[in-house]
């Protein structure tokens, strides 16, 4: 069965330092991979996937994330944090059928002034 | 302006009552999804619809029901056998590609459900 899991429940950073966010991911077959961001109390939004292109993603808001199948990962990262960045992400992959997604439990960023 | 809508955002509601969440979406996507979503947690899936007039149970069905009579319309309704029902709740939905290709699930703003 596919899985994440995110390693950090919560993450603090300075405004202008990079932001690192751990995804590992457990699949039998090379999965399809996304990360979310959710602002509090709104619905989520799509940062970046991975779908058997290039390993390295780029996103919006200046995201990318790295596919690594060595070590099973997906982290996420931005190399200067904003404070608009404060918000929950979620890593999730796809099931086997339906586009069914599993999602990791979430990492929640602080961003200090 | 394309998007999926969910009403009402806060919505409360007695122990013992049936409440129905609405969702619309005007993308003309095929697939619809319902999450739930505690404190703390992921998001976990309620029940999901590839296409009209069909839909499956996820992985936490129990104490729900939903319909998908229209395309754009996938309510869903929290009866009173579920146990815990207060809770975010969000929909999203999605279109196949014929390629066969993972496609990314698009969310509403999803409707805070209070039970007491």
């Amino acid at each position: 069965a596919q899985s994440v899991t995110q390693l950090d429940s919560h993450v603090s950073v300075s405004e202008g330092t990079p932001v690192l966010l751990r995804c590992n991911y457990s699949s039998s077959y090379s999965p399809s991979l996304f990360w979310y961001v959710q602002h509090p109390n709104k619905g989520l939004q799509l940062l970046l996937k991975y779908t058997s292109a290039a390993t390295l993603v780029k996103g919006i808001n200046g995201f990318e994330a790295e596919f690594k199948k060595s070590e099973t990962s997906f982290h996420l990262t931005k190399p200067s944090a904003h404070m608009s960045d404060a918000a929950e992400y979620f890593c999730a992959t796809n099931k086997a059928a339906g586009n069914k997604l599993t999602f990791g439990g979430g990492t929640r960023v602080l961003v200090k002034p | 302006d394309g998007g999926i809508t969910q009403s009402p955002k806060y919505l409360f509601r007695k122990e013992g009552q049936n409440v129905t969440l609405s969702c619309e979406q005007n993308l003309n996507h095929d697939a619809m999804y319902w999450y739930r979503q505690d404190p703390g947690q992921g998001l976990r899936l309620i029940y999901y619809s590839q296409i009209v007039n069909d839909f499956q149970k996820g992985d936490i069905a129990e104490g729900y029901s939903v319909s998908r009579e229209k395309k754009e319309s996938f309510p869903l309704t929290v009866t009173s056998a579920q146990k815990n029902p207060t809770a975010f709740y969000l929909c999203a939905s999605s279109q196949p590609q014929r390629t066969g290709a993972d496609y990314e699930q698009y969310f509403g703003p999803g409707t805070r459900l209070t039970v007491t």
